[in-house]
């Protein structure tokens, strides 16, 4: 089934350490997107990238580095995980040029830094 | 940079009710525009989207919204909710081309039976 897949579910991870969220899609989408999700906050934009070997910051980008080495592989890594960095990763996906496609949304990632 | 504002954080309806929720965008170009749901435990889900024509735009599930450019709004509504309507909703906004999907912070809509 098409879509797009995030691991892990969930981590509990030690504060300093560093931590990569994996994720994949394979519906050839160019474009691909990490949000995170906090309570009154709603979704922040992280990273993104809107083509295989290009990047970009969003809204809350410190702390948090991205690649994109190929089509279909987005993994965002946290260096030295702080608390504030607890929260609800999504990552998504979309079709962007004449004819864009509305995001794709993977299940998310529940990521507690204590 | 374009920006999104859902006025109401938390909504309470009974079953049957009728739904309106608000979004209001800032962007001085052309717009795309969203509705996402997400239900309890689940990731997020297009509800409807926006592109051009008919600026009344018929969802899944019962969902409808407007597009009125005058006022920058793009307002959610449904004339009966279900209890199985539970959930944060989440407008968006991309002004056409490479933009960015802009989220609003979302409004979380219980519906007692």
């Amino acid at each position: 089934i098409a879509g797009i897949t995030q691991a892990p579910t969930s981590q509990i991870l030690a504060a300093g350490r560093r931590m990569t969220l994996r994720c994949t899609q394979d519906m050839r989408h160019n474009a691909m997107y990490w949000y995170r999700q906090d309570l009154g906050l709603g979704l922040r934009l992280i990273h993104y990238s809107n083509t295989a070997g290009t990047t970009g910051k969003g809204e809350v980008p410190d702390g948090y580095s991205v690649s994109r080495a190929n089509t279909d592989d987005f993994p965002l890594t946290l260096a030295s995980a702080v608390p504030s960095q607890t929260s609800v990763y999504f990552c998504a996906s979309r079709r962007q040029g004449a004819i864009s496609s509305p995001l794709h949304f993977g299940n998310g990632t529940r990521l507690t830094v204590t | 940079a374009q920006s999104v504002s859902q006025h109401n954080h938390h909504v309470i309806l009974s079953e049957a009710a009728s739904l309106e929720l608000g979004c209001n965008y800032s962007y001085g170009g052309t717009v795309n525009l969203f509705w996402y749901v997400q239900y309890p435990g689940q990731h997020l889900q297009l509800l409807l989207k926006y592109f051009s024509g008919d600026p009344l735009v018929k969802g899944i599930k019962g969902f409808e919204a407007e597009f009125i450019k005058s006022k920058f709004s793009f307002n959610l509504r449904k004339p009966s909710v279900q209890w199985s309507d539970t959930a944060e909703y989440f407008c968006a906004v991309q002004g056409t081309g490479f933009q960015k999907l802009v989220f609003g912070t979302g409004t979380r809509l219980l519906v007692s039976p």
